[in-house]
C-alpha cells in the first residue's frame, strides 16, 4: 500500500513568489493534516480536514496561506506571497479515524525562500 | 490550546544503556499520547502510543508511562542500539482532537 505522497520534495523560490504543495493521502483516510516543521522543532498544525471540510484552521496564517481538499482526497497548500520566515518543511499526514489515532506522515516538502 | 513541553532536548547514552525522555502537558482533558521517531531527513513514524485509561504500555525495548494526575508521560528505551539514534517527539491530543507535538529530543547512542 502506498503511503502519503507529497510533492515537490524540495522547492527554492524568491520572496514574494507564490508556491504550492500537493498531498495525496493514504486511500480511505478521511482525515488529512498539514503541519509545518521548522529545523529542530516539532511539527505545528496548520490545518486539519475531515473529508473535504476544514475543521481546524486556527493556526493557518490566512493572509498568505490557503488550502483546499477537493472531493475529500488530495489536498493543496498554497503560500502567496512567500516570506523569508516561511522556509521550513511542510508535512502532510493522514489518519483513518476522526479521533486521530496514528498519523501517517509524508516525506515532506522542504521550502527555501531566498 | 494544549501546551506540550519535552525534556531533554539532547540526550547521549552508551550503547546498551537506557534512555528516558519526559513530556508534560497542560490540558487535563487530553486523552491520547503518541511518540514519534524521526530519522534525519525522513518522515516522523509512530513508535508507541498510550491512551488516558492506561498507565503503562510496553513494546519490546520501548515503554511509555503516563501519570494523569501530574500530567506527564515518559518514553523509556532499554538496551539502546545505534539505530535508536534519531529525534523523538512526544504529542498529546486534546479535547478538540488537536494533536500538539513537543519540541523533540535528539537521542544519540554512542557505540
Amino acid at each position: 500500500e502506498a503511503g502519503v505522497v507529497q510533492s515537490p520534495r524540495y522547492k527554492i523560490i524568491e520572496k514574494k513568489q507564490p508556491v504550492a504543495f500537493w498531498c495525496n493521502p493514504i486511500s480511505g483516510h478521511n482525515t488529512l493534516y498539514w503541519y509545518l516543521q521548522n529545523l529542530g522543532q516539532g511539527p505545528e498544525l496548520l490545518i486539519r480536514y475531515e473529508n473535504e471540510e476544514a475543521v481546524d484552521d486556527s493556526q493557518l496564517p490566512k493572509d498568505r496561506f490557503s488550502a483546499e481538499r477537493l472531493k475529500g482526497v488530495d489536498s493543496t497548500l498554497k503560500i502567496q506571497p512567500a516570506e523569508l520566515g516561511d522556509s521550513a518543511v511542510y508535512l502532510c499526514a493522514s489518519s483513518p479515524r476522526e479521533d486521530g489515532g496514528e498519523l501517517f506522515f509524508g516525506e515532506g516538502s522542504r521550502l527555501t525562500v531566498l | 490550546g494544549e501546551n506540550v513541553e519535552q525534556h531533554p532536548s539532547t540526550l547521549s547514552v552508551q550503547e546498551g544503556d537506557s534512555a528516558v525522555i519526559k513530556c508534560t502537558y497542560s490540558d487535563s482533558a487530553s486523552n491520547y499520547f503518541p511518540w514519534y521517531k524521526q530519522e534525519l531527513g525522513k518522515r516522523p513514524q509512530l513508535i508507541i502510543d498510550i491512551r488516558s485509561n492506561v498507565g503503562e504500555k510496553k513494546d519490546q525495548r520501548i515503554a511509555v508511562t503516563l501519570n494523569k494526575t501530574a500530567k506527564h508521560f515518559s518514553l523509556h528505551i532499554t538496551e539502546t542500539q545505534p539505530e535508536d539514534s534519531a529525534v523523538y517527539f512526544c504529542a498529546a491530543r486534546d479535547s478538540a482532537r488537536q494533536l500538539t507535538f513537543g519540541s523533540g529530543t535528539q537521542l544519540t547512542v554512542l557505540p
